[in-house]
């Protein structure tokens, strides 16, 4: 079954440390996509990145990268020197093909990243 | 354009109402979906919709019922509101899996349910 994991309920970190949010993921799938979600205080959800699982290189995008390793089945993301502005919730999310050939999303708990000036 | 937009924003409603809340969407996307979030408990998917006219029961879908009569409307109706549904519904839309990807969601504002 399709499953993701985010094993960290709750993150705090002081600003400028460095921090990294675990995904992992079970698929029966050999194609699969990945996706990581920011939900700030005021409550929208915010897309970040999209990850096909023929692509193993690792993505980086200013402060943010993502690490996505296929023999662990895990796509962890880190934010280098925190910000306060960072502190939100975080969601890991895998794609969930359907029998009729379309598709949904499976979505992980959430890991809360508290950012502490 | 206004992506995703949410009526209403917040509601209250006594154990047994029923209510209607609204998603819309003006990026021409097939899919379609409600989820409701819980502390603690991530996203979970209540029902979705490929394309206008269709529906799908997703992961928590009793209690509710869904329609999509326009391609750019997708409804979630609660027919008798009970405490258990209060919680925040997010609407989310994206393009749909022409040439095999699987694209982002856009989400809604969220609409805060409070059931009494």
């Amino acid at each position: 079954a399709q499953k993701v994991t985010q094993a960290q309920t709750e993150i705090s970190v002081v600003e400028k440390e460095d921090v990294t949010l675990d995904c992992v993921y079970e698929t029966r799938d050999t194609t699969y996509y990945l996706f990581w979600y920011k939900q700030p205080p005021s409550g929208e959800l915010v897309f970040l990145i999209r990850r096909n699982s023929f692509d193993e290189q690792n993505e980086i995008s200013g402060r943010y990268s993502w690490n996505f390793q296929k023999s662990t089945s895990s796509f962890n993301f880190t934010i280098t020197a925190s910000q306060v502005v960072d502190s939100a919730v975080y969601f890991c999310a895998l794609s969930d093909p359907t029998t009729s050939g379309t598709y949904k999303y499976i979505f992980g708990t959430g890991t809360r990243l508290k950012v502490l000036a | 354009n206004a992506g995703v937009t949410q009526t209403p924003k917040f509601r209250v409603l006594k154990t047994g109402q029923s209510m209607t809340l609204l998603c819309a969407q003006d990026m021409n996307h097939e899919y379609m979906y409600w989820y409701r979030q819980d502390p603690g408990m991530g996203l979970r998917l209540i029902h979705y919709s490929v394309g206008e006219g269709t529906t799908a029961k997703g992961e928590v879908p009793d209690g509710y019922n869904v329609s999509r009569l326009k391609k750019q409307n997708f409804l979630l109706g609660l027919e008798s509101a009970a405490p258990s549904q209060t919680s925040v519904y997010f609407c989310a839309s994206s393009y749909s899996r022409a040439g095999g990807a699987f694209h982002e969601q856009y989400f809604g504002p969220g609409t805060r349910l409070t059931v009494t």
